[in-house]
């Protein structure tokens, strides 16, 4: 098992209400990623981060924001949480090696949303 | 947008059995990867297989790449119901500096 957390592993919140989605590494790795799943279907990058005080916006649009204050922790935010928002989001992270293109990617459990 | 596509999508075997899922993507690559995600969960790294690789091998794992046809294949050797799961590729090439394209994926149930 990756040492990478989410929490909470579920949630089910009304709509107009605002969360924030945690995610934490212990590995060290500079650059974490959330992406959005919808049940069956592939994942969609909604941000990433590269290191601390970087973040940038995926390929999916959001209406979610990100921070990277510290390198271990990557939260994501909805100020308003809508239905529409109901799907499950994923928090990894990589470690690129200098000289090296290899970039394994490490998931989190992943928080399954659900806005009433 | 995606540019990973398995296929099949779905497949059922039974137990012992050997399975076979394939990927296209479309544009140049560094690496491409396959990672295995059980119902609910994240997904869990299995084998990573460089462009300038043609066959690599891990366990019950066989990953093949042919750059030619821009196209991989993942088979998995006697089957175990433990390997019921959605199996997705993923590519670095339309992005690089680690951002990776994830595939649909296959989903594998595995009777026992």
């Amino acid at each position: 098992e990756a040492d990478i957390y989410q929490t909470p592993r579920y949630l089910v919140i009304g709509t107009g209400k605002k969360i924030t989605l945690e995610c934490s590494q212990t590995m060290g790795h500079d650059k974490m990623y959330w992406y959005q799943q919808d049940p069956g279907m592939e994942l969609h990058l909604i941000h990433y981060s590269y290191g601390v005080n970087s973040t940038e916006k995926g390929d999916l649009s959001s209406e979610s924001t990100v921070s990277r204050i510290r390198t271990e922790h990557f939260p994501l935010t909805l100020e308003s949480a809508r239905p529409s928002h109901t799907s499950q989001y994923l928090c990894a992270s990589s470690d690129l090696g200098r000289g090296s293109s290899y970039n394994e990617q490490f998931f989190g459990p992943g928080t399954r949303l659900t806005v009433l | 947008s995606q540019q990973g596509e398995e296929d099949p999508q779905a497949l059922s075997i039974q137990e012992g059995e050997n399975a076979t899922m394939n990927c296209s993507y479309k544009t140049s690559i560094n690496n491409l990867q396959w990672y295995r995600q059980n119902s609910g969960r994240g997904l869990v790294h299995l084998i990573l297989i460089r462009s300038n690789e043609r066959e690599k091998h891990s366990g019950r794992l066989r990953v093949t790449l042919d750059t030619s046809k821009k196209s991989s294949s993942l088979l998995i050797t006697a089957s175990r119901a433990a390997d019921t799961a959605s199996y997705f590729c993923a590519t670095d090439g339309p992005y690089g500096n680690n951002r990776l394209a994830f595939g649909k994926g296959n989903q594998v149930v595995v009777i026992p």
